[in-house]
């Protein structure tokens, strides 16, 4: 089983609904992520959370909710999706040491239509 | 402000033959620098870091990253390029007193048989 777990792998949904994103890991690693992936842009971080009752906003939160249901999993919501959301999301963990190596789920593509 | 550039787009290497891609950063205080490479379809994965000592990193795969403080440079490089070795690669820097990742727009691969 992969150590990074996202669901769904691919989703396409209207614009205007919700839609929420999960991420499990087997790390045990109290740090995790979610990264947006877009062509040209690399990676933009859009929510962190280093512990269950600690979450943080990234560079570009607007239009995204989190959740931390428990240190191995973390949710992401599109509260009321837009087109420009349309993208490749990426859960990641890592250690609490901060070292920086990441573990990366496959990620989830969706198409806001 | 921190930042990471990845001058290359594209980088286009015939089967054996070395290959470098090119990352160069600017950071505060000392950098922890960092390679990811992306398969289609895959999370990025992990390669190599520098956080002290040694300016020639080995990592993954046959694959070595060479810093270089005085350019501000992490060029990552092979001494013989594989078909396999075509995929999509970031560099992120790390200030050592923050806790997130600054990803540069990735460079793309190609090697040619």
């Amino acid at each position: 089983d992969a150590d990074v777990t996202q669901t769904p792998r691919n989703r396409i949904t209207k614009t205007g609904k919700r839609i929420m994103l999960e991420c499990s890991q087997t790390k045990g690693h109290d740090r995790m992520y979610w990264y947006r992936q877009d062509p040209g842009l690399g990676l933009r971080l859009i929510y962190y959370s280093f512990d269950v009752k600690d979450i943080n906003k990234g560079e570009i939160s607007d239009g995204y909710s989190v959740s931390r249901q428990a240190q191995a999993k973390f949710s992401l919501s599109l509260e009321s999706a837009i087109p420009n959301q349309t993208a490749l999301y990426f859960c990641a963990t890592s250690e609490s040491t901060g070292a920086g190596r990441y573990t990366f789920g496959s990620g989830t593509r969706l198409t806001v239509v | 402000a921190q930042s990471v550039a990845q001058p290359e787009d594209q980088v286009n290497v015939a089967e054996g033959n070395p290959l470098t891609v090119k990352c160069t950063y600017s950071v505060s205080g000392n950098p922890y620098l960092f390679w990811y490479v992306q398969y289609p379809n895959r999370g990025l994965q992990f390669l190599l870091k520098y956080i002290t000592g040694d300016n020639l990193v080995k990592g993954s795969y046959g694959f070595e990253a060479e810093f270089n403080k005085s350019q501000t440079s992490f060029h990552l490089k092979k001494p013989s390029a594989l078909v396999s070795d075509s995929a999509l690669y970031f560099c992120a820097v790390r200030d050592g007193s923050n806790y997130q990742l600054i990803w540069g727009a990735g460079t793309k691969l190609i090697i040619k048989p």
